[in-house]
């Protein structure tokens, strides 16, 4: 929704490389949850923050509620990463989650 | 993910009615529905939290959702339109507002 820009909208990566994606929200959000939607259709949750960084393999990312942004880096970049990324936040009690319009990543031999 | 369970995994209608099952495993209070169309971002349709309906989206009055009980959720659909091919997400979270966790979706196409 026109509460979470999210970018890129699409991104390249050649195996072993990496970069970051950005969610900016326009509000103070209470937590933020980063997910994918792999080959198969399927949505995973990579990581939910209430605040600070997480990481899991090669995947790191970060909240910081004051400055109102949320970034996902991929590092060393395999070819089972490609999918599509989506960022989603929610303010203080919400019962919904506004979510990004999704980055597309392919990651190419 | 095989601790939330959709049902069917595939959907081909014509103008027929047919209802979508959801069982999670996973011991949460809150259950959703979600309508994912191509690559857009997953769309709430409906809430349910200890079996309330919480928040109930602007959807076609023809989506109408049942909560049985606090581990299964079902999405009743009549009539339906060209325009509800999508895939149709079960999710569900231990509380409100905690971390989302997807079914695997059912692919509705619309004839």
């Amino acid at each position: 929704g026109d509460q979470v820009e999210q970018s890129p909208s699409a991104l390249s990566l050649h195996e072993g490389t990496g970069s970051a994606l950005r969610c900016n929200f326009t509000t103070t959000m209470r937590a933020v949850q980063w997910f994918r939607k792999n080959s198969r259709g399927s949505l995973i949750n990579l990581f939910y923050l209430a605040s600070g960084t997480k990481e899991n393999g090669r995947l790191k990312s970060a909240f910081d509620s004051k400055e109102r942004y949320s970034t996902l880096h991929i590092r060393d970049a395999q070819l089972e990463d490609s999918g599509t990324y989506f960022c989603a936040a929610g303010m203080s009690n919400y019962n919904v989650l506004y979510f990004g319009s999704g980055t597309k990543l392919t990651v190419e031999p | 993910n095989t601790k939330i369970t959709q049902s069917p995994r595939y959907l081909i209608l014509g103008r027929a009615n047919k209802s979508l099952e959801c069982e999670q495993h996973l011991g949460h209070n809150a259950m959703y529905w979600y309508k994912q169309s191509a690559e857009k971002p997953p769309e709430l349709m409906f809430l349910y939290n200890l079996k309330q309906l919480i928040r109930n989206e602007t959807v076609p009055s023809r989506f109408i959702p049942e909560c049985p009980d606090s581990s299964k959720l079902l999405l009743h659909i009549s009539a339906v339109d060209p325009e509800d091919s999508a895939v149709y997400f079960c999710a569900s979270s231990s509380r409100q507002s905690e971390r989302l966790f997807f079914g695997h979706g059912t692919k509705l196409s619309v004839l």
